[in-house]
């Protein structure tokens, strides 16, 4: 089956770093998607790329980059980490049939 | 914009119950529905996949249905367990991007 994976389960960073949360897929997908997960919130969309060196907007791009260089690489970048960045991230991507595949999401915590 | 709404919110069950999860959606333009499950602190994890062309999956114990008509789909969970209890979201694949919903919180007590 695919495999979606994110680098890290955890992270603890500190406010004004420079932080980079690296998602890759092993199934030759066009597709992949950031989100944040907040409680009470569900899930938004940061960012999606459709193609390497493809991306758009989502809904709530302030504050973060994405870099899409190679197919199976789609990699989230918080320029300057602030304390209102600290939740759960989430990787995607999406095989022609429309099937979503996340991975196991890394929880990040900026103090 | 195109809405999909769970409900229940929350749901605690004894063990053994036969469980509906409902998704419903405002926009009729659907290409599938995609069910999840998710741990707490985890990913997601796909359930069940339904194309628009389909009128249910089923996997194990778990059926799910969808009407385009009505705008819904419902996550059928047969004899639940104790191991089933985890937050379950309906996507929408409707176009380039997927909608989701904000979950159904699920309990099953022994």
């Amino acid at each position: 089956d695919v495999k979606v994976t994110q680098s890290s389960r955890y992270l603890v960073k500190r406010t004004g770093e420079k932080v980079f949360l690296e998602c890759v897929q092993d199934m030759d997908h066009e597709n992949m998607f950031w989100y944040r997960q907040d409680p009470g919130l569900g899930l938004r969309l940061i960012y999606f790329s459709y193609d390497v060196k493809m991306k758009e907007k989502g809904d709530i791009p302030e504050g973060y980059s994405v870099s899409r260089e190679k197919k199976e690489r789609f990699s989230l970048i918080l320029e300057s980490a602030s304390t209102n960045q600290t939740s759960m991230y989430l990787c995607a991507s999406v095989s022609m049939r429309g099937k979503l595949f996340f991975g196991s999401g890394t929880q990040l915590s900026v103090l | 914009k195109q809405e999909v709404t769970q409900i229940p919110a929350a749901l605690s069950v004894p063990e053994g119950e036969n469980l509906v999860l409902n998704c419903s959606f405002t926009d009729s333009a659907i290409y599938n529905l995609q069910w999840f499950r998710q741990d707490p602190g985890k990913g997601l994890t796909s359930l069940l996949l339904i194309q628009s062309s389909q009128r249910e999956q089923t996997s194990g114990r778990l059926n799910a249905s969808l009407d385009k008509s009505s705008g819904r789909s419902t996550l059928y969970i047969a004899a639940s367990q104790p191991g089933d209890s985890a937050t379950y979201l309906c996507a929408k694949g409707g176009s380039y991007i997927p909608t989701f919903g904000r979950g159904t919180s699920l309990i099953v007590h022994p």
